[in-house]
């Protein structure tokens, strides 16, 4: 099955600075990427996507990036704000089973004003 | 978006009952239901994957006599927890996907505390 690996695990920003999170997955099967944030004791909120015929994807002040090659994702948030502060999901979409997302382990964002 | 609701949103029960929670896809057909556990601190494990009408397929290591899954429409699928024990407490989430959507709907999640 797939395997999805992230890091850091804890990420602390100045507000304004930029912050970026890293994923990488196991399956070449795997095409598509979401991420998710999730604040404390509610439902993971999707805040982009990327499938796997695309290299990037932006909006507004979050980009997403693919290498399928290297077979890693990453997140890109800039002009960081102290409502930015919540815990990061990469996930991958694994084709070979029942439509099934893998979870990466999940980075806590602080934004510090 | 698409919406989906679960009910309750928080539960208490004592050791040794069990426990029932509902995931409801409120504007959409969900014809693929996942049921998420999620510990303190940890990220999401999928528990199970139900489509209507059809038996849940466990994830290895996910008593399926101990988690009942029933998906028996397009917009109701529901977890039973039999024979709750304390280390079953947890935050329990469920999603929904429209036939060969990509995207998953989540629900607002059920935190389950046994005492």
């Amino acid at each position: 099955g797939e395997n999805v690996e992230q890091h850091p695990s804890t990420l602390s920003v100045q507000e304004g600075d930029s912050a970026v999170i890293k994923c990488t997955y196991s399956d070449s099967a795997s095409n598509y990427f979401p991420w998710y944030k999730q604040e404390l004791g509610k439902r993971p909120q999707l805040i982009i996507d990327i499938r796997s015929n695309v290299g990037e994807k932006k909006d507004q002040r979050i980009a997403v990036t693919l290498n399928k090659t290297a077979k890693h994702f990453s997140l890109h948030i800039t002009e960081t704000q102290p409502e930015d502060s919540a815990v990061y999901f990469c996930a991958a979409f694994y084709s070979g089973s029942a439509r099934q997302l893998t979870f990466g382990s999940g980075t806590q964002l602080t934004v510090l004003p | 978006g698409a919406v989906v609701s679960q009910h309750p949103s928080w539960v208490i029960c004592k050791s040794g009952t069990s426990v029932k929670i509902e995931c409801r896809s409120l504007d959409f057909q969900a014809t693929t239901m996942f049921w998420y556990r999620q510990f303190p601190k940890q990220s999401l494990m999928l528990m199970a994957t139900s489509n209507e009408g059809s038996k849940a397929t466990y994830e290895q290591g996910v008593e399926k006599d101990k988690f009942l899954i029933n998906h028996a429409s397009l917009t109701l699928s529901t977890l039973t927890v039999t024979s709750a024990h304390p280390e079953d407490s947890s935050f329990y989430i469920c999603s929904g996907v429209q036939g060969a959507s990509y995207e998953q709907y989540f629900g607002p999640g059920t935190r389950l505390t046994v005492t």
